[in-house]
């Protein structure tokens, strides 16, 4: 079945600056790649998704690249700001198969 | 407003008890599914249903089951709890009846099982 990588586990960048996190993963069926984004004893909540057809998207901020042959995506975060601590997960899913899978997560630490 | 929701929020029992936690979505929405949330193993998926009497397992499915009678309910049953049952447990939910749609996730259950 599919699995999903994540790296790193914890990031801390200074405010200002660029967060990068990364995933893989392992079924090249897999169609759609969203990015969910938990603050501190809230519920995760979606901030930006990339579909396979797609190799770049852009909102705001925040942007996600996939790359298919190497079966990883990227979520970039640029001009950090301290409500961008969290912890970030990525995912993975085929709609044949109707599964989720999730990374680990990523906690980021936004340094003042 | 539309929403997830689930109850108990906060749930203590003991090991053998069954217990049901429950959720519900206004959305009108056929994808509903359950997750566990544990330290360093980020969100796993128990159970999903892809719409009414459609269940499906996910990746950690013993010990659980789950019933989808009506579209807007989706109750996570564990009939003998362990400890290795002591989790943060979401519902969701997504539009159509896929996986490869944006999850609507509920507040979290915080289950302890003593």
């Amino acid at each position: 079945g599919e699995n999903v990588e994540q790296h790193p586990s914890t990031l801390s960048v200074q405010e200002g600056d660029s967060a990068v996190i990364k995933c893989t993963y392992s079924d090249s069926a897999s169609n759609y790649f969203p990015w969910y984004k938990q603050e501190l004893g809230k519920r995760p909540q979606l901030i930006i998704d990339i579909r396979s057809n797609v190799g770049e998207k852009k909102d705001q901020r925040i942007a996600v690249t996939l790359n298919k042959t190497a079966k990883h995506f990227s979520l970039h975060i640029t001009e950090t700001q301290p409500e961008d601590s969290a912890v970030y997960f990525c995912a993975a899913s085929m709609w044949r198969d109707d599964k989720i899978i999730f990374g680990k997560g990523t906690r980021l630490h936004i340094l003042p | 407003e539309a929403q997830v929701t689930q109850n108990p929020r906060y749930l203590i029992t003991v090991t053998g008890k069954k217990l049901t936690v429950t959720c519900s979505q206004n959305m009108n929405h056929e994808y509903m599914s359950w997750y566990r949330q544990d330290p360093g193993l980020g969100l796993r998926q128990i159970y999903y249903s892809m719409n009414v009497e459609v269940t499906d397992k996910g990746d950690v499915p013993e010990g659980y089951k789950v019933s989808r009678k009506e579209k807007r309910n989706f109750p996570l049953i564990l009939e003998s709890p362990s400890p290795n049952q002591t989790s943060l447990y979401f519902c969701a939910s997504s539009y159509d009846g896929r996986a490869d749609n944006e999850q609507f996730f509920g507040p979290g259950t915080r289950l302890t099982v003593l």
